[in-house]
């Protein structure tokens, strides 16, 4: 079986903080998918990211970084100098590598308000 | 516009009644995906094809729910018999399958909004 957990319902910052959105996972599978999406009020789920699990290089695109680590099943998401724009619900997903099987099980997501 | 895209929009229907909703995925990908979302919560997956194969369903997909992508192109998931409970938003999303048969990542629509009288 497979398990998301996002601890933090909901985050308020203010403009210019950063903030980082906490991800656990739970999976028996040996290699798996991890991702984040992004729904803003408009409520189309937006694709941020894709890793996998060989791979625990942490990544950086722009104002967003990834730490992925394996050891203790965590793949936290950082947004630097925050802005309105990022205020959306976050969330963490994971699926097996496994041509027979790519459901993506989610966690409940985090919600980030971020205030001018 | 190359997204997915849903049919219709918002949906409001009566209990026990039938309703279809329709998934346009985008054109190169094979693989389609359903899921379900209720307020405040994250999708939960319903069912997935690879081409016109229906290769995954959930347990979550009862047997009032069913799904079909009869060419390998766009998808239809009906529930027959509605009930209040089936009151969510449907996601549909595509994905295409990778040079090295690992899965690349799935691109969503816009929902369809269920409401059940």
């Amino acid at each position: 079986a497979q398990k998301v957990t996002q601890a933090q319902t909901e985050i308020s910052v203010v403009e210019k903080e950063d903030v980082t959105l906490d991800c656990v996972y739970e999976t028996r599978d040996t290699t798996y998918y991890l991702f984040w999406y992004k729904q803003p009020p408009s409520g189309e789920l937006v694709f941020l990211i894709r890793r996998n699990s060989f791979d625990e290089q942490n990544e950086i695109s722009g104002r967003y970084s990834w730490n992925f680590q394996k050891s203790t099943s965590s793949f936290n998401f950082t947004i630097t100098a925050s802005q309105v724009v990022d205020s959306a619900v976050y969330f963490c997903a994971l699926s097996p590598l496994d041509t027979g099987r790519r459901a993506l099980t989610f966690g409940s997501g985090t919600r980030l308000q971020v205030q001018p | 516009d190359t997204g997915v895209s849903q049919n219709p929009r918002h949906k409001i229907t009566k209990r026990g009644q039938n309703v279809t909703f329709r998934c346009d995925p985008i054109s190169e990908h094979n693989r389609l995906y359903w899921y379900r979302q209720t307020l405040g919560q994250g999708p939960e997956f319903l069912t997935y094809f690879q081409n016109e194969a229906q290769l995954e369903k959930s347990r979550l997909l009862s047997d009032r729910f069913s799904a079909e992508r009869p060419k390998g192109s766009f998808s239809t998931l009906e529930i027959q018999r509605t009930e209040q409970g089936d009151s969510a938003m449907y996601l549909c999303a595509s994905s295409r399958k990778g040079l090295s048969g690992g899965d690349n990542e799935q691109f969503f629509g816009p929902g369809t909004r269920l409401t059940v009288l």
